[in-house]
């Protein structure tokens, strides 16, 4: 079954410091992978999406996902934290042949001033 | 601002009570989702509409009975709640694609209806 593993479920950054959020899919066929971001007491927003076109996918506020099928990864990075980045991040696949987008658990980025 | 409106922010209600809860679009979007997300946890899917028919049913016990007047509003029936129901609600809407772009079309959330059942 295809799913999404987030590794680490609280990251901390120094304000400046680069941005590593890691997220591993399982899957046998061409996965469909996405990033969200949730701001405290509110929805889920889209960061990027992996379409396949390219590996390295760029988003919304300066995000950025690598995807790489040799080590079944698609983490998300940006150069240089922003205090504003601090919020839930969750990795996610569609699964095909059924209109079902699966989370992973989730990690918690704080940026430290 | 979300494309997604949900109503209410916020709902406090008894374990007898009747309630609502509401979810408008007009993206054009022709499915429509309800997730539940408890505190500290990632959404889980509940109901899933497609084309304003019920497509997708996650095991979701009968006190929850979802409903879609129409391709853009979706509803949320309530009734005979329990304490570990408090959650909050979230609901989304995508394209329904044809080929790769039926995979790839990303869900819009509304902000969520913050539950508590007392």
């Amino acid at each position: 079954a295809q799913s999404v593993t987030q590794l680490g479920s609280h990251v901390s950054v120094s304000e400046g410091a680069l941005v590593l959020l890691r997220c591993n899919y399982s899957s046998s066929v061409p996965p469909y992978l996405f990033w969200y971001v949730q701001y405290p007491n509110q929805g889920l927003q889209l960061l990027l999406k992996y379409t396949s076109a390219a590996t390295l996918v760029k988003g919304i506020n300066g995000f950025e996902a690598e995807f790489k099928k040799s080590e079944t990864s698609f983490h998300l990075t940006k150069p240089s934290a922003h205090m504003s980045d601090a919020a839930e991040y969750f990795c996610a696949v569609f699964l095909s042949g059924a209109q079902k987008l699966v989370f992973g658990q989730g990690t918690r980025l704080t940026i430290n001033p | 601002d979300t494309e997604v409106t949900q109503t209410p922010k916020h709902l406090v209600m008894g374990m007898t009570n009747k309630k609502s809860l509401k979810c408008e679009q007009h993206m054009g979007h022709r499915a429509m989702y309800w997730y539940k997300q408890k505190a500290k946890k990632p959404p889980e899917l509940m109901f899933v509409y497609s084309y304003e028919k019920l497509s997708i049913n996650e095991s979701v016990p009968s006190r929850f009975s979802p409903e879609c007047p129409n391709s853009s509003l979706l509803n949320l029936h309530l009734h005979a709640l329990q304490p570990e129901d408090s959650a909050l609600y979230l609901c989304a809407s995508n394209i329904i694609g044809t080929g790769l772009s039926s995979y790839n079309s990303p869900l819009h959330f509304g902000n969520g209806t913050r539950l508590t059942v007392t």
